[in-house]
């Protein structure tokens, strides 16, 4: 039974670019909730994804931006990148809404120079 | 706004016990939940309490007090592999989705 996946695993850009990060659900899966973890802190929320629609968003600007897919797989995409996006990016999925239990990637780690 | 607070850090030895304290402010409360995340790993869940009372999975163990806002995880007979960052988390009120709040986390460090 295959877990979350997140691809890729590192990436750099540079400032003003624009990064497109992957994720795919826990079989049986169908909500996808992706969350920026900066160095030292905990899991911030950015937004939720269910039925192909985003559900929930989190305090993030306009420059972060989602996709789910009929396969319930998801994208994150960030434009305009700046140095404080640099972190890490967790996709965590869930049966259903309203789950407590959240099932986690392994993340991407984000660097921007 | 919702917000909890953890230790940043604690230090135990192995096949001690140790506590990991988190209390909350939230303007709704669902339940308490716990994830481990190992360096460079993914956070885990570990438990959930959404009543009052102790919930014991093997080694782990939380706790919830609702009228104290306060609860803890318990790790008894330590081991190296528990040297991770703890987090609680809470879901947010205001969201109906199910998206977690998470507190800054706790990095516990298990010496020989």
């Amino acid at each position: 039974d295959a877990g979350v996946t997140q691809s890729p695993t590192h990436l750099i850009k540079t400032r003003g670019q624009q990064v497109t990060l992957r994720c795919s659900p826990k079989s049986g899966h169908d909500t996808v909730s992706w969350y920026q973890q900066a160095l030292g802190q905990g899991p911030q929320f950015i937004f939720q994804y269910y039925e192909e629609e985003e559900r929930q968003r989190g305090n993030f600007p306009d420059r972060f931006s989602g996709h789910q897919f009929p396969n319930y797989s998801s994208e994150l995409n960030v434009n305009a990148l700046l140095l404080g996006d640099s972190a890490l990016y967790l996709c965590a999925s869930s049966r259903g809404q309203g789950q407590e239990t959240q099932y986690f990637g392994p993340g991407t780690r984000l660097l921007v120079l | 706004g919702q917000s909890l607070e953890q230790p940043s850090e604690v230090t135990a030895v192995e096949g001690a016990i140790v506590q990991i304290n988190c209390t909350y402010q939230t303007s709704g409360f669902y339940g308490l939940s716990w994830y481990q995340q190992h360096d460079g790993g993914a956070p885990t869940f570990l438990s959930y309490n959404a009543l009052d009372g102790l919930e014991e999975t093997g080694r782990f163990s939380s706790f919830l007090s609702r009228s104290d806002s306060y609860g803890y995880l318990l790790l008894q007979e330590l081991q190296m592999k528990d040297s991770a960052s703890y987090f609680c988390a809470v879901r947010d009120p205001g969201g109906s989705q199910g998206n977690l709040i998470f507190g800054k986390g706790t990095k516990l460090s298990v010496k020989p």
